[in-house]
């Protein structure tokens, strides 16, 4: 079946700019989460979604960022006024539920350059 | 706060001999404890989780893993190597019961394997 999908796979923008990034979940699947992979700082968890529980911001690394969840389903994740030390690849998963012991399935990642 | 710690950037190894990937996490209460492997600008693929029950679980592509609760080590192994294995591998981690449900992820071991 289709998995994770993320769009766009590639994003160029210059600093200051704002940016959006895309996630399609794999249908069924109630739990979605956002990380960062950078060489500097590996992988790095941003937010999840659950439901409609409160999203876990505690990952966020600035007010900058922020996510949505519309429908339970598809997610934006939002970089205002992006800088520099915002280019990374930003890697969406979803799995079946919160609970601990259902793996988490990736999507192919959205690279960002800022210039 | 949960930790992985993957010691060896680069695994070399020669194909059809045995492999190893080593990883050693720190969380509080029992853990959680996953592989993911990544190919180039590829997303990552889970490979094997161990949740409970039998130290020694099987996973994708001929891997394994075995837990060790003494040395909170979850190393991953093959018994023989293909040249398709060379990618980026991951081992994360999540502590057991609800709250923090999202992954740390090691830095990543580089394998290659040598024809």
């Amino acid at each position: 079946g289709a998995g994770v999908s993320q769009s766009p796979s590639n994003k160029v923008t210059e600093k200051g700019k704002d940016v959006e990034l895309r996630c399609d979940p794999i249908s069924g699947h109630t739990a979605l989460y956002w990380y960062r992979q950078s060489l500097g700082q590996g992988l790095e968890f941003l937010i999840y979604f659950q439901g409609n529980s409160a999203p876990d911001k505690s990952g966020l690394p600035s007010d900058r960022f922020s996510a949505e969840r519309t429908g339970g389903s598809v997610s934006t994740l939002t970089i205002q006024r992006t800088q520099q030390e915002d280019s990374a690849v930003y890697l969406c998963a979803s799995s079946l539920a919160i609970t601990e012991t259902y793996e988490q399935y990736f999507g192919p990642g959205t690279r960002l350059t800022v210039t | 706060a949960q930790s992985v710690a993957q010691p060896e950037d680069q695994v070399n190894v020669a194909e059809g001999n045995p492999l190893t990937v080593k990883c050693t996490y720190s969380v509080s209460g029992n853990p959680y404890l996953f592989w993911y492997v990544q190919y180039p600008n590829r997303g990552l693929q889970f490979l094997l989780k161990y949740i409970t029950g039998d130290n020694l679980v099987k996973g994708s592509y001929g891997f394994e893993a075995e837990f060790n609760k003494s040395q909170t080590s979850f190393h991953l192994k093959k018994p023989s190597a293909l040249v398709s294995d060379s990618a980026l591998y991951f081992c994360a981690v999540r502590k057991s019961g609800a709250g923090s449900y999202q992954l740390t992820f090691g830095k990543g071991t580089k394998l290659s394997v040598i024809p």
